[in-house]
């Protein structure tokens, strides 16, 4: 099964940009994953899906100025033009057969 | 609009059960898996379970294994989790999550959540 590996917080400037990392385990390299934003209070936001090869796709509504990268076992996300409603956690999904597992999940404060 | 709306939490005391329903509407219910992702007070998201479009495939996190039971009603477009052997730690907000496909794939939509509180 695999194991999403993400850094509890992460911080930046308002107008900024920041990447975010998810690490899939060894042996999990190829592994399509997702990610999520959960903004304080509310419940949780599909963003996009995120394949090995670096292609993702968007969730509807979701603004360009967030995109999405691969390298090896790495997903990245990253959001530019940092604004205050994207201080939220961030969380990576991935499955494996019925199974489904989240990374602990980002902390982003925009400063 | 797709909309998926828990019902069903509360306060219960250990070794109780409880049922949640999710109410689904804006999309075509029978083409998707469902999921219900769980998050205890202060903490990240765990999933619990998921179920295949015609429940032919239904798949369990090791820690509710045995005690929690998935299920959906495709005519009434509605996901059940069946909760039984409630525990402590079985405390937080339960999340309804519509799957991309019918069989495996990530969630593209997250219902508001509802409560579950075990404690006596």
């Amino acid at each position: 099964q695999p194991v999403l590996t993400q850094s509890s917080s992460a911080s930046a400037s308002l107008g900024s940009s920041v990447k975010l990392t998810c690490t899939l385990s060894s042996g999990h390299s190829s592994y399509i994953i997702a990610w999520h934003q959960q903004q304080p209070g509310k419940a949780p936001r599909y963003l996009m899906k995120l394949e090995g090869s670096g292609s993702y796709n968007k969730g509807s509504g979701v603004p360009d100025r967030f995109s999405a990268s691969t390298s090896g076992a790495d997903r990245y996300l990253t959001i530019y033009n940092l604004q205050f409603e994207d201080e939220a956690d961030y969380y990576c999904e991935t499955w494996d057969s019925d199974t489904h597992v989240f990374g602990g999940g980002t902390k982003l404060t925009v400063l | 609009e797709v909309q998926l709306v828990e019902s069903g939490g509360g306060l219960v005391q250990p070794g109780r059960s409880l049922r949640l329903s999710c109410a689904a509407s804006g999309f075509t219910f029978d083409d998707y898996a469902m999921h219900w992702v769980r998050q205890a007070p202060g903490r990240g998201l765990e999933w619990v379970s998921g179920i295949s479009w015609n429940s032919g495939s239904i798949g369990y996190a090791d820690s509710v294994k045995g005690r929690f039971t998935i299920s959906r009603d495709n005519a009434k477009n509605s996901l059940y989790l069946q909760m039984n052997s409630l525990r402590a730690e079985d405390t937080a907000l339960y999340y309804c999550a519509k799957a991309k496909s019918y069989g495996s794939g990530c969630f593209d939509y997250w219902g508001q959540g509802t409560l579950v509180t075990v404690s006596s």
